[in-house]
């Protein structure tokens, strides 16, 4: 069955920290994988995607996550984090066909200045 | 492009009462996705639609949720008899399939419901 780990419930940085948020998929074939950010409140906004080809992809804010297959994993990254990113961030992979997305529990992100 | 909107943003009940939700997707998405957060929770996937037919139901959506999208375009959520552990945040989603290749879902801003 499909399924998407994220094993940290819970980070906090400081501003101008590098980040590194984990996220571990189970599906049988290649994946599309996903991460999204949800601020308090709020619907989910899309940061970045996965569908083929490099496995290094670039998304909005200045974050970035990267595709290991070896590792079934789609960690996301930024170099530099700044207080408005404090909110909740979910990694998603997509079910081939239905594309309904299958989501990890999301990792909670503080910043102190 | 106005995104995906839903209505109410709020709604609070008291148990054994019926509640609906509308989601209007971005306008021409063939498909619409309902999804419902609890707290501390990711989003779980219920129902979707590819215009206006239903293709999939989860075992999450029991006998007192039903859902329509009767003309392809906006959708409704309905809960019968509502119960204490109804309360979440429902989301509603939209892409754009064409040619059969994944697409990317836009979520609205979800209808947070509380049973009392």
């Amino acid at each position: 069955a499909q399924s998407v780990t994220q094993p940290d419930i819970h980070i906090t940085v400081s501003e101008g920290a590098s980040l590194e948020l984990r996220c571990n998929y189970s599906y049988g074939a290649t994946p599309y994988l996903f991460w999204y950010v949800q601020s308090p409140g709020q619907g989910l906004q899309l940061l970045l995607k996965y569908f083929s080809g490099d496995t290094l992809v670039q998304g909005i804010k200045g974050f970035e996550a990267e595709f290991k297959r070896s590792q079934s994993s789609f960690n996301l990254r930024k170099p530099s984090v700044h207080w408005s990113d404090a909110a909740e961030y979910f990694c998603a992979v997509g079910v081939y066909n239905t594309d309904k997305l299958i989501f990890g529990t999301g990792t909670r992100l503080q910043v102190f200045p | 492009d106005t995104g995906v909107s839903q209505d109410p943003r709020h709604k609070i009940t008291k148990r054994g009462q019926n509640v609906t939700f509308r989601c209007d997707p971005i306008s021409e998405h063939n498909r619409l996705y309902w999804y419902r957060q609890t707290l501390g929770q990711g989003p779980e996937f219920l129902t979707y639609f590819q215009n206006e037919a239903q293709l999939e139901k989860s075992r999450l959506l029991s006998d007192r949720f039903s859902a329509e999208r009767p003309k392809g375009s906006f959708s409704t959520l309905e809960i019968q008899r509502t119960e204490q552990g109804d309360s979440a945040m429902y989301l509603c989603a939209s892409s754009l399939i064409s040619g059969g290749q994944q697409e990317t879902q836009y979520f609205g801003p979800g209808t947070r419901l509380l049973v009392l």
